[in-house]
């Protein structure tokens, strides 16, 4: 079982929708999660990090933590084609906070 | 200000054949990561620095593979010899001295390796 699971979709959604992005994660111990998107041939940048459960916001992005259920999700509002992107969640093992583990990866396309 | 910059961009080899990657990473920060991305296992680390010193190399996935940080302002990764599975998409990354995403990861654009 991998570490951190995150369907590859694509997904396609109308301008304006509401997208959600998720991931699962098998180590209850992980600690910080975070929220990469990356442009077609460009490297990952950083949107958002979280480190406890809960519900982070930031402009029309939402980064939602469920220790729990050993899950996360990324929600963005009023999507814009600019949003089109690939984005990745990463996570962090307890003392390996700079070792980042990604998920596969959930590429979206927000058509006009 | 500059971002982490990578060269060269691309890459297109014959199998056998060393490959020499270069990395700048950002000035100031301690922190050096190596990454490999395909569509097969996605964005690994390979192996990461932390003020020009090796800390971790358990992702580099073989002999054939060795990294080095001469200064703080570059670091080098070497394939050799090169074969097919190494066709890749290599980027580098830096970062200051932080716990998990307080300090990002900042990426370069990567390098688009073809080993023919």
């Amino acid at each position: 079982q991998k570490e951190v699971e995150q369907d590859p979709g694509p997904l396609s959604v109308p301008e304006g929708a509401i997208v959600s992005l998720n991931c699962t994660y098998s180590n209850s111990a992980f600690q910080y999660f975070m929220w990469y998107r990356q442009y077609s041939r460009k490297g990952p940048e950083l949107l958002m990090y979280t480190y406890s459960s809960g519900n982070k916001e930031d402009g029309r992005f939402t980064a939602q933590v469920d220790k729990s259920s050993k899950y996360i999700s990324l929600f963005i509002r009023d999507s814009q084609p600019s949003d089109s992107a690939t984005y990745l969640c990463a996570i962090t093992r307890p003392g390996g906070y700079n070792k980042l583990i990604f998920g596969a990866g959930t590429r979206l396309a927000v058509h006009p | 200000d500059a971002g982490v910059i990578q060269s060269p961009r691309h890459e297109v080899t014959e199998m056998g054949q060393e490959v020499t990657l270069r990395c700048k990473p950002i000035s100031g920060h301690d922190y050096l990561f190596w990454y490999r991305q395909t569509m097969m296992r996605g964005l690994e680390l390979l192996i990461y620095f932390n003020n020009n010193v090796p800390i971790d190399d358990s992702g580099m996935p073989e002999d054939r593979f060795s990294a080095k940080m001469p200064n703080a302002s570059f670091s080098t990764l070497k394939i050799q010899p090169s074969e097919p599975r190494d066709s890749a998409v290599y980027f580098c990354a830096s970062s200051l001295t932080g716990q998990g995403g307080n300090q990002p990861q900042h990426f370069g654009d990567g390098t688009r390796l073809s080993i023919l």
